[in-house]
């Protein structure tokens, strides 16, 4: 059983704060990691998917980190805006034909 | 617009019935993961299909089952419906395959939500 898991469960910041969170998973088999936005009412949607150790991607305010060696990615967003308000989701993916596996997410609450 | 499709959008039922929930994949994609987002939680995977072939099995439950056809649709049947089965159901695809061919980033649709009553 593949083991994603991500921390803090929840955060709440305050707009304007940056802040970051943390994803972990297996360091053997790896493929590729990648990291959903998953708004109320809507269904995920990719942000980021990472495949190369020391990988980092950019989209506007947010970013992400990828050590495949250690097992761990992390994602940054910067200058929190309430549209970033969110569940964070990352996922495991080992190549061919095996499944995606998700952590539970990290649910972010940006407070204008 | 991620390319799933999923029908239908909201479905009311009762218990001990019966329910089809239906899924068309991207152009391409071979693989259509389904997963349960219930009241407050995160997805719960269900089941994988690649090509036809069930692939990997989550906590599904024996009243549901889930086949994917020859043209790659996929259908999920919730039966003997319990009040707990209200959900929101999620139908995701990617290309998947041969490594290399896929970085197995996954395509969602909307969602079928079922509420049992």
């Amino acid at each position: 059983i593949l083991n994603v898991e991500q921390s803090p469960q929840s955060l709440h910041v305050q707009e304007g704060d940056s802040t970051n969170f943390t994803c972990s998973f297996p360091s053997s088999n790896f493929y590729a990691l990648h990291w959903y936005r998953w708004e109320t009412a809507k269904s995920p949607e990719a942000l980021f998917v990472m495949t190369l150790n020391g990988d980092e991607k950019k989209k506007g305010r947010i970013s992400a980190t990828l050590n495949t060696k250690e097992g761990y990615s992390y994602l940054y967003i910067k200058g929190s805006q309430p549209e970033d308000s969110a569940t964070y989701l990352c996922a495991f993916f080992p190549g061919g034909y095996q499944k995606v596996t998700f952590g539970t997410g990290t649910k972010l609450q940006v407070i204008p | 617009d991620s390319g799933v499709t999923q029908t239908p959008k909201h479905l009311i039922t009762a218990t001990g019935q019966r329910v089809t929930l239906r899924c068309s994949p991207r152009s391409g994609d071979l693989s259509v993961y389904w997963y349960q987002q219930s009241l407050d939680q995160g997805l719960q995977f269900l089941i994988q299909y690649y090509n036809g072939e069930e692939r990997a099995k989550g906590n599904i439950l024996e009243r549901f089952s889930a086949q994917q056809f020859p043209d790659l649709h996929s259908e999920l049947n919730l039966s003997s419906l319990e009040l707990g089965d209200s959900a929101l159901y999620f139908c995701a695809s990617s290309v998947s395959g041969l490594a290399g061919e896929s970085t197995g980033e996954l395509f969602f649709g909307e969602g079928s939500r079922l509420t049992v009553l």
